[in-house]
């Protein structure tokens, strides 16, 4: 079975600094997707970013970005020049491939990001 | 376009009864997930649905279930409620070959 470790439970961050909230993961497959959700007070789940393990190319969405290692099956989450609403809960998540049984998503226990003015 | 909405956002019941969530998905999105979310056990799956089908369900109890009508709009159902089915339930949909999920807001249940 798949597993994912979020070692942080908590991290807080200097605004307008850089953080990196750390996952890793268990898997025996060679294909799957990787993502990186915030869930702010508001409770919705957001995706903030994604990576599919077969790109070697780590992912970027503006001011978040990853740092990828499969060999490792390491998966962190770069937040550069953190603003205040970054503020949220972030869980790490592993999903198989589309073509095996077992398709949902496995999170981590998440990391609560605090940002300081 | 609209995102994911479930309905009833939150709901009190006592232990015993029953209780219905329902979540419309993405227009599109074939696959419905839901997840139960609590504060000890975190993000669990409960099950996923495709073209009406259960795909997958987690390691719950038969008193969680679902279904998924032809227009893609799911139902969880869970009956004779206990106090630990407390929790967030979060539904997803997905269009299954990108892989990312997109979360409701939630219905949060309260088990008296």
């Amino acid at each position: 079975a798949q597993t994912v470790t979020q070692s942080q439970p908590e991290m807080s961050v200097q605004e307008a600094e850089t953080v990196t909230l750390s996952c890793t993961y268990d898997t025996s497959e060679s294909d799957y997707y990787l993502f990186w959700y915030k869930q702010p007070p508001s409770r919705q789940m957001i995706l903030v970013i994604r990576q599919e393990a077969y790109k070697q190319q780590n992912a970027t969405e503006n001011r978040f970005s990853v740092n990828f290692q499969k060999a490792a099956k390491s998966f962190s989450l770069k937040i550069s020049d953190s603003q205040l609403g970054d503020a949220a809960m972030y869980f790490c998540a592993y999903r198989p491939p589309y073509s095996g049984s077992a398709r949902q998503l496995t999170f981590g226990s998440g990391t609560q990001l605090t940002v300081l003015p | 376009k609209a995102g994911v909405t479930q309905t009833p956002r939150y709901l009190i019941k006592t232990r015993g009864q029953q209780v219905t969530l329902s979540c419309s998905p993405i227009s599109g999105h074939r696959s419905v997930s839901w997840y139960q979310q609590t504060p000890g056990q975190g993000l669990q799956f409960l099950f996923e649905y495709f073209s009406e089908t259960q795909r997958n369900k987690g390691n719950f109890p038969g008193r969680f279930s679902g279904r998924q009508f032809s227009n893609s709009r799911s139902e969880m159902n869970v009956s004779t409620l206990e106090l630990g089915d407390s929790a967030l339930y979060l539904c997803a949909s997905s269009w299954v070959a990108t892989g990312e999920l997109f979360f409701g807001e939630g219905s949060r249940l309260t088990v008296l």
